[in-house]
């Protein structure tokens, strides 16, 4: 049973340019989350998703960021117009089950470091 | 407006001895669940361990076991029997239940020396 799957692992953009960070949950679920992480720092909430729909939002940036997961493949994280300040490690986590305590548990994937140069 | 706070930002131990880590929260909620992740060089964060608030009962993962005081919103991390393999960055997390987000600590940076 494969683990979430992020990519890429690396991902060098410019400034001014678009980054696009894809994230496959585990197998069975249907709850997909992204994180940031800074340098030192712990793990931020950006967005959480369900299959086609935003159900928190509250961590993402109000302009150049975007989130979706569709009905049909992996959860993608937009970023547009990059800056140096978005180079950071972006996680995704998935979480799914029937009973309630396999629904709050998040599994992680292991991350796209982003650099902006 | 859930806190976490992970107030040792170092820590190192001698292999085989045991390391315990603090964390303390600050919620208004009733229901919700904490954990343990550790995240190695590789940055892969990997799940440690896992409490539900409802349950006493301190939970316990093979060298890995909490103790969880909810009366003073405390989850410490205790490490047994350390190995090398434990160094790495370790975050406590909480999250409401059935209610999406985690919020993480600012991590402790753990250190076994051989």
């Amino acid at each position: 049973n494969a683990g979430v799957m992020q990519n890429p692992r690396h991902l060098v953009r410019r400034r001014g340019q678009e980054a696009r960070l894809r994230c496959s949950p585990m197998k069975g679920h249907s709850h997909v989350y992204w994180y940031r992480q800074l340098p030192e720092e712990g793990l931020k909430f950006m967005v959480y998703l369900q299959k086609e729909n935003i159900i928190d939002e509250s961590g993402m940036p109000k302009e150049r960021f975007s989130a979706e997961f569709p009905k049909e493949g992996p959860s993608i994280l937009r970023i547009q117009q990059v800056v140096r300040g978005d180079s950071a490690a972006y996680f995704c986590a998935s979480s799914g089950g029937t009973d309630s305590f396999a629904k709050n548990i998040q599994y992680f994937g292991a991350g796209t470091r982003l650099s902006v140069l | 407006a859930q806190t976490v706070t992970q107030s040792q930002p170092e820590m190192s131990v001698q292999e085989a001895e045991t390391v315990t880590l603090s964390c303390t929260y600050d919620t208004s909620e009733s229901n919700y669940y904490l954990f343990w992740y550790k995240q190695p060089p590789s940055r892969q964060m990997i799940l440690v361990i896992r409490q539900e608030a409802y349950k006493q009962q301190n939970a316990t993962e093979n060298r890995f076991s909490v103790n969880f005081q909810k009366a003073a919103k405390s989850f410490s991390l205790k490490i047994s029997d350390s190995q090398l393999g434990d160094t790495a960055m370790y975050f406590c997390a909480f999250r409401v239940a059935n209610a999406g987000k985690s919020t993480f600590g600012d991590g402790t940076t753990l250190t076994v020396k051989p």
